[in-house]
């Protein structure tokens, strides 16, 4: 299929600690990969992209290598916050048919509720 | 800065309702979603429209539908609401390449007693 798979949730960190957030998709292509974070009362917004395999994102000291030979793209951070607490997903694009024409949806993994405390 | 508005915030009402949430987006893009995101923060994607053509349609019950008067504008109805229709709706929009970013609004959160 062409899913996309991810850490099951909540995580509760202790500021200062490292996090990885464990994605794996499904798929015989090479789709442009993506994590996006939510924070309370707000909507998803991007976290960052990589649409080339064995390339590496970042942002805000969150970074993600996209490793076509394990079909992974794990979420990683050195050193959490208390303010990156949120819940995290990764996604990826899918082509979809429509009258001849291509069009492309995003498809969601589960999501990640990470907790960070004091 | 917010480019995908959402109206209502919050909408509180009785099972056999109608209701409407509005979605407006000011990025030009050519595409637009609707989203159901439930308690457990799963988001499920309900319809896709591109230039009002109906894209995608995940076996979303009939009671739902997508209205749209032009690119920039995904309203969503739902006709005689359900009770395990309580759930916060995420409007997105987004451009045609592949590796265009999807802009969400902040959602409308629908509760049905």
């Amino acid at each position: 299929g062409d899913s996309v798979t991810q850490t099951e949730g909540p995580v509760t960190l202790s500021e200062g600690t490292s996090l990885t957030v464990n994605c794996s998709y499904e798929t015989k292509q090479y789709p442009t990969l993506f994590w996006y974070v939510q924070y309370p009362g707000e909507g998803p917004q991007l976290l960052f992209k990589v649409p080339k395999a064995n390339e590496k994102g970042s942002n805000r000291g969150f970074e993600a290598t996209y490793n076509k030979e394990a079909t992974s793209f794990h979420l990683q951070k050195a050193s959490v916050q208390e303010s990156d607490s949120a819940v995290y997903y990764c996604a990826r694009v899918l082509w979809v048919i429509c009258s001849g024409a291509n069009y492309n949806v995003l498809y969601f993994g589960s999501g990640t509720k990470l907790t960070v405390e004091p | 800065e917010t480019a995908v508005f959402q109206t209502p915030n919050y909408h509180v009402t009785q099972v056999g309702n109608e209701v409407s949430f509005n979605c407006k987006q000011t990025l030009g893009h050519d595409t637009m979603y609707w989203y159901k995101q439930d308690s457990k923060k799963l988001l499920k994607i309900m319809f896709s429209y591109n230039n009002k053509q109906l894209i995608v349609n995940e076996t979303v019950p009939r009671r739902f539908s997508p209205q749209s008067s032009d690119k920039a504008h995904l309203n969503l109805r739902i006709k005689s609401v359900e009770p395990e229709d309580s759930a916060v709706y995420l409007c997105a929009s987004r451009g045609t390449g592949a590796q265009d970013t999807q802009y969400f609004g902040p959602g409308t959160r629908l509760l049905v007693l």
